[in-house]
Parts: structure tokens; sequence; C-alpha cells
């Protein structure tokens, strides 16, 4: 079945260390997606990316790294410089800008 | 200022009522999403729609382009309709999401 696969689906982070969330997706999609997702707060775009080895930075990026070395996966990483890294993270694929967006079902990440 | 306005930002329901959840968008849009997040988290789109009305099994969805205005109606609700129903407004600059509707069927 097509899909996106996010993992872990729960994460925990000491202070200081960068962590790294995984999303995979197998729908031959071109644009893959990373949103932050607070309590009583919308979606907000950490970053995307329209075609392999090229991102952008969305409304949040500070913080955050991500990379694009294959059309399939596009992890991001949870720097140190993240001061509230605390959130639900939602990877997303589309075939382009204003497509619907398959959704994976999140990581949670928390801080010790 | 949010983009994307919800109303109501929750509502509770008996199993059967005719559910209608607004949107309102402040800019000019290519497309306006409808989606559903499931207690887990998990979400998935309901609808895309930049004029008229769509509709799927008991879910309806209309746009007032003129008024920037978007409705997601739900007949015959169920407990399983039970979850967070979220606008998105679609630009040339990608999605804009509202901050979701909690919405719980009780039986």
């Amino acid at each position: 079945d097509g899909g996106i696969t996010q993992s872990p689906k729960y994460l925990f982070r000491k202070e200081g260390q960068n962590v790294t969330l995984s999303c995979e997706q197998n729908l031959n999609h071109d644009a893959m997606y990373w949103y932050r997702q607070d309590p009583g707060q919308g979606l907000r775009l950490i970053y995307y990316s329209q075609i392999v080895n090229d991102f952008q930075k969305g409304d949040i990026a500070e913080g955050y790294s991500v990379s694009r070395e294959k059309k399939e996966s596009f992890p991001l990483t949870v720097t140190s410089a993240q001061k509230n890294p605390t959130a639900f993270y939602l990877c997303a694929s589309g075939t382009g800008v204003n497509q619907p967006q398959h959704f994976g079902d999140g990581t949670r990440l928390s801080i010790l | 200022k949010n983009e994307v306005e919800q109303s109501p930002q929750n509502l509770t329901a008996q199993e059967g009522e005719f559910i209608t959840i607004n949107c309102s968008y402040s800019v000019g849009i290519s497309a306006l999403h409808w989606l559903q997040q499931h207690p887990g988290g998990g979400i998935v789109s309901l609808f895309m729609l930049s004029s008229g009305k769509k509709k799927h099994g008991r879910l309806i969805a209309t746009i007032n382009i003129q008024e920037k205005h978007s409705s997601l109606h739900i007949t015959a609700s169920h407990p399983r309709d039970s979850a967070v129903y979220i606008c998105a407004r679609g630009g040339a600059d990608g999605l804009t999401f509202g901050k979701g509707t909690h919405l719980i069927i009780q039986p």
C-alpha cells in the first residue's frame, strides 16, 4: 500500500541534543513538507521540498534542518538551537503546490 | 492574525444532528482544503475545492469565493465523526491552516 511512514511515533530528547525525525513516502510524490503542530494552533510549515536536492524554508525554519537526497525521503533534524522543540511533527507529501497532501501519522517529540 | 479563521473552535452534538463548521479566509485562494485529524494525530484530506460544492458520503463542502467563506457539513452525524476538522487555504506559497474545530458526537 502506498503511503507515508514517519518514525518514531514518540521521541524524547535531552537538552542540547540534535534528533532526526524520519519521513519516507512511496507515493512517487515530488513535493514533501514538514509541519509542526502545537496545542491550540494550526499546522505551521517548517520546510518543504518540491524536488530532490532542493528545499525551502517555511514559516518557522529556525532551529531545524532538512535534506532531500532521495525522492522518497525527507528527514527533519531538530537541532539544539530550537529552544522549544516539544511538539507534534507531521510530514506530508503531494504532487505539487495546492494539491491535496497525504500525511504521515506524526512524531511526538518531548524534552527530557 | 491568522489568515484562516474557523468557527466554532469546539462543538459537541448528539448523534444524528446536522453539523456545520465554518471557515473564513482573508486573502485570495487557488483552492480551499478540508482535512480531518483523528485522535491519534493522523490527518486525511477530505476535500479540495475552488468553487461550488462537493459531496462525499455524509460530508458536504461548499465555498463562496466572493465572500471568502467555506463550510463543511456532516449529515446524520455519528460518534465516529468525532475528530478535529481543519480548513486550509491554498495559495502560491502552499497551504495556510486554520486552528481546527474539535467535534465530539455523543451517542
